[in-house]
């Protein structure tokens, strides 16, 4: 059972306010990623991290900004919310021994 | 570069039947394929895995073969059930950082 975690589930704001979304993962893993999944549900990725206070962009050009302080923590920023940023968010994480991604269970975030 | 191309859904199902779900690949070398597995308002989940050509992965009673003739990895169960419902993604590992691209996404719906 992967243990990855995401908060909010939910998150449904108005337009200017700054909001973000917390991912931890108790699996010592040192890659971490974030993807966006439109309604048509394809996965986007757009950032990710191999370690502690290394951050890249992913395929997807993304307004918001991500951190890595901690191994086990991940968050995700969006400093000045928009509708466009409607949409849901993903994040994962992955060791070096299986190749495979562990998900958490999304934030779903409506800007209103 | 790398690619995945899955067969676009929805596939509606009775209860009982067969299902395929093609998944074909375009990569350099021979890279790790998985099938995840997205139940509604959940992350991704791993189905099943293949690391090399002519590996089977199975799970649940899904399977899927890595035929490296024909770049595919097609989903297959013999027998679906209503709980099966959900949407399937195709990936493939590109790097050394278990970064994956995904195919767009298949939509699986049972029927009683």
């Amino acid at each position: 059972e992967a243990d990855i975690y995401q908060t909010p589930r939910y998150l449904v704001i108005g337009t200017g306010k700054k909001i973000t979304l917390e991912c931890s993962q108790t699996m010592g893993h040192d890659k971490m990623y974030w993807y966006q999944q439109d309604p048509g549900m394809e996965l986007h990725l757009i950032h990710y991290s191999y370690g502690v206070n290394s951050t890249e962009k992913g395929d997807l050009s993304s307004e918001s900004t991500v951190s890595r302080i901690r191994t086990e923590h991940f968050p995700l920023t969006l400093e000045s919310a928009r509708p466009s940023h409607t949409s849901q968010y993903l994040c994962a994480s992955s060791g070096d021994r299986d190749y495979e991604q562990y998900f958490g269970p999304g934030t779903r975030l409506t800007v209103t | 570069g790398n690619s995945v191309t899955q067969m676009e859904g929805p596939v509606t199902l009775s209860e009982e039947a067969f299902l395929t779900i093609n998944c074909t690949y375009t990569a350099t070398g021979y890279p790790s394929l998985f099938w995840y597995v997205q139940y509604p308002g959940e992350g991704l989940q791993l189905l099943l895995k293949a690391t090399k050509a002519d590996d089977k992965g199975s799970n649940k009673g899904f399977e899927a073969t890595y035929r490296k003739e024909t770049t595919s990895f097609h989903l297959e169960k013999g027998s679906v059930q209503v709980s099966d419902s959900a949407v399937y993604f195709c990936a493939l590992r590109r790097n050394a950082g278990n970064m994956l691209t995904f195919g767009g996404g298949t939509r699986l719906m049972v029927k009683p």
